[in-house]
């Protein structure tokens, strides 16, 4: 019954692999988005679809691309994984004109890159 | 430039004794603030918002838009307040929730 899950929870992999995470929610949102927790646990925006068009592509490396399939889902590959990815990736969901409704987060994906 | 700025990274009070979190934000506009608490290694849930002037947990924040700030508070803390939290602006039309620094919320039986 969760509403906004996220697959996998752990991820370690090597420098250079290529890697993806999976989003899904089930609140009937249009908007999805996804967050990257780094280290110093700053939380910054890095892309947003609403009903599968991307929305907001904030400063984010190429090797990072988005995908989303439907509104319910919006997921995240990343090529040629760097040390510097490592980090707690956070999938959320809106409606789009009630964002001052506040987001729902998925739980996370812990990416660690060796 | 739209900013949230949280400037503790971390507050330590003892059990029962005061909190305030501090948050002030930078916008023109008309500003939506929330509250986001993290506790350890789990999803961001919403505290609270400041257009719904609700109490959550104890919780409470008043927009201030002299001094800019969304303070959150509470008047005795608990051992399971301890968490992260974070505060957020929504600056409207942009379709993005832009966070604080997040401060670390410890406390001490």
């Amino acid at each position: 019954d969760t509403a906004v899950s996220q697959t996998p929870k752990y991820l370690v992999t090597q420098m250079g692999n290529d890697k993806s995470i999976k989003c899904e929610q089930n609140l009937g949102h249009d908007t999805m988005y996804w967050y990257k927790q780094d280290s110093k646990k700053f939380l910054k925006i890095m892309f947003s679809y609403n009903n599968k068009e991307l929305i907001i592509n904030e400063t984010v490396p190429n090797r990072f691309s988005p995908k989303s399939p439907d509104k319910a889902h919006l997921n995240l590959h990343i090529n040629s994984l760097e040390l510097g990815d490592s980090a707690v990736y956070f999938c959320a969901s809106s409606f789009a004109d009630r964002v001052g409704y506040g987001y729902t987060f998925g739980s996370g994906t812990r990416l660690t890159v060796v | 430039a739209q900013r949230v700025t949280q400037p503790e990274k971390l507050l330590s009070v003892f059990k029962g004794a005061p909190v305030e979190l501090k948050c002030n934000y930078s916008y023109s506009g008309s500003p939506e603030l929330f509250w986001y608490v993290q506790y350890s290694r789990q999803r961001l849930q919403l505290l609270l918002r400041h257009i719904s002037r609700e109490s959550i947990k104890g919780f409470t924040a008043d927009l201030n838009k002299g001094e800019t700030s969304f303070h959150l508070k509470k008047p005795f803390a608990q051992e399971e307040d301890s968490a992260m939290y974070y505060c957020a602006l929504y600056p409207g039309n942009t379709g993005k929730l832009i966070f604080g620094q997040g401060t670390t919320l410890q406390v001490k039986p």
